[in-house]
C-alpha cells in the first residue's frame, strides 16, 4: 500500500535555527507532492507542492523543499524559523496509478515548536 | 474566492444518533473530497466526487457512511447509528485539475464528539 512517513512527529526549535523536516513516501510511479500547515486553531493550508520540472520548489514564508526522486523524499527546511512557525506540518502524496483519483495520502504529521 | 466552508464546526451526538455534515466547495471547482483526521494522526481519505459523480470510496467508509453531491456544488456526509470510534475531524477538499496537476484546497473542518 502507497504511504508516507515523516521522519520526526515532535521537533522544538530556538527562534533563529535552521528548519528540516524529512518526508518519504513509498510509490515509485508519478507522484505530486505538498506540505501543508496547519497553525494553531487554523485549517490546513498549502505551504507548497512539486509537480514536475525543478526538484528544488520554494513555498510561502521562506519555506522550500526538494524532491529527489532517487529516495522517494521531499524534505521541507527552512534557513531560519520564528515563532510564528510553530505549527503541525504534513506531508502528502498523490500518486496517479491506473485511476486518476486525486487522493491525498498524508504522513502522520510533524509538530514543530519554535521558543522565542 | 470565500474558500471551502464547512457546517457545523462542531457536533456533539450520543451514540447510535444520525448526523450530517455540509461542506461548500470553491466555487469553480469540480473536485470535492472528504478526509477523516483523529488526534495524532495525519488526514485519511473517505471518498470523493467528481461534479455530482462519487467515484472512489475507501474502504475506511463503512455502510453507516453516506456521501452526496446532488447538483455537483456543496456535499454532504450523513454517518448513521453514530459510534464512539466515529469521533475525528471531518474535513473536505476541494480542487480543479489545472495544466500540471491538482492542488486541494481545505475547510476549517467538522469535529464530531460522540459520547
Amino acid at each position: 500500500a502507497q504511504s508516507v512517513s515523516q521522519h520526526n512527529h515532535h521537533v522544538i526549535l530556538s527562534e533563529a535555527a535552521s528548519l528540516e523536516l524529512g518526508c518519504n513516501y513509498s510509490y515509485g510511479g508519478t507522484v505530486n507532492l505538498f506540505w501543508y500547515v496547519q497553525y494553531p486553531g487554523q485549517h490546513l493550508q498549502l505551504l507548497l507542492k512539486y509537480f514536475s520540472g525543478d526538484p528544488l520548489v520554494k513555498g510561502i514564508k521562506g519555506f522550500e523543499a526538494e524532491f529527489i526522486k532517487s529516495k522517494f523524499s521531499f524534505n521541507l527546511r527552512k534557513p531560519s524559523v520564528q515563532w510564528s512557525d510553530t505549527a503541525e506540518y504534513f506531508c502528502a502524496v498523490i500518486s496517479y496509478g491506473s485511476s486518476n483519483t486525486g487522493k491525498l495520502i498524508f504522513g502522520q504529521g510533524t509538530t514543530l515548536q519554535v521558543k522565542p | 474566492d470565500t474558500g471551502v466552508s464547512q457546517d457545523p464546526r462542531h457536533k456533539i451526538t450520543k451514540r447510535g444518533q444520525n448526523v450530517t455534515f455540509r461542506c461548500d466547495p470553491i466555487s469553480e471547482h469540480n473536485r470535492l473530497y472528504w478526509y477523516r483526521q483523529t488526534l495524532g494522526q495525519g488526514p485519511e481519505f473517505l471518498t470523493y466526487f467528481q461534479n455530482e459523480a462519487q467515484l472512489e470510496k475507501s474502504r475506511l467508509l463503512s455502510d453507516r457512511f453516506s456521501a452526496e453531491r446532488p447538483k455537483g456544488s456543496f456535499s454532504t456526509l450523513e454517518i448513521q447509528r453514530t459510534e464512539q470510534g466515529d469521533s475525528a475531524m471531518y474535513l473536505c477538499a476541494s480542487s480543479s485539475i489545472g495544466r500540471v496537476g491538482e492542488t486541494q484546497y481545505f475547510g476549517p473542518g467538522t469535529r464530531l464528539l460522540v459520547l
